[in-house]
């Protein structure tokens, strides 16, 4: 298994430009989500889904759109990127194991910067 | 709205010590805590998830407690080598029909020196 992939790893960005982070999982986990990082601060949830075609807001998830149309592929996308987006992005995946715990795996990450 | 905080924010010291990381969290209703080591430029790696009705957790040389009427998470590094030179990460979890939702700390970022 190849676990959580993400695409791509850097990507330098101009205040206005698109573009789709890309996330994948080869686990089935019904259940994965998008978080950033930003120096000195924890993980903060962007979106996340609960199972193909639903989708929730996170705790942060102002310019932000994602949408889940198979198990495998969660897509990020930043609609017009800005300064304030500049962080780096991780993906995770989990499931309900036999303890009734959810166990978490994350992505090596997306390292953003708009300029 | 839960918060996590970790202290100390860095940590160094010499190899072979035992250490003690410390997590705290502000809403006590949670499903699970969990922490994470997190290595530069990498991605997170799981070390110990522990129910909210367990006390503690034990991996190797690594034990996680879990306090929930204080709101703590300690964890307990034995015998530490330069090898655990990481960020170290906890998270509230929680609960949700399917799926969590993990609240993190900042992380507190260990050097053990040889």
């Amino acid at each position: 298994n190849a676990g959580v992939t993400q695409t791509p790893k850097f990507q330098v960005l101009k205040t206005g430009q698109s573009m789709t982070l890309q996330c994948a999982q080869d686990m089935n986990h019904e259940y994965m989500s998008w978080y950033r990082q930003d120096p000195g601060m924890g993980l903060r949830l962007i979106h996340y889904s609960v199972g193909a075609g639903i989708t929730d807001q996170g705790e942060v998830p102002n310019g932000y759109n994602v949408s889940r149309s198979t198990t495998e592929d969660f897509p990020l996308r930043l609609l017009s990127a800005a300064p304030s987006q500049t962080s780096v992005y991780f993906c995770a995946s989990s499931y309900l194991n036999s303890q009734l715990l959810y166990e978490q795996y994350f992505g090596p990450g997306t390292r953003l910067t708009v300029t | 709205k839960q918060e996590v905080t970790q202290i100390p924010a860095a940590l160094s010291v010499p190899e072979g010590e035992n250490l003690v990381l410390n997590c705290s969290f502000t809403d006590s209703a949670i499903y699970n805590l969990q922490w994470f080591r997190q290595d530069p430029g990498k991605g997170l790696t799981s070390l110990l998830l522990i129910q909210s009705s367990q006390r503690e957790q034990t991996s190797g040389r690594l034990n996680a407690s879990l306090d929930k009427s204080s709101g703590r998470s300690t964890l307990y590094i034995a015998a530490s080598q330069p090898g655990d030179s990481a960020t170290y990460l906890c998270a509230a979890a929680s609960h949700m029909e399917y799926g969590n939702k993990l609240v993190f700390g900042a992380g507190t970022i260990l050097r053990v020196k040889s």
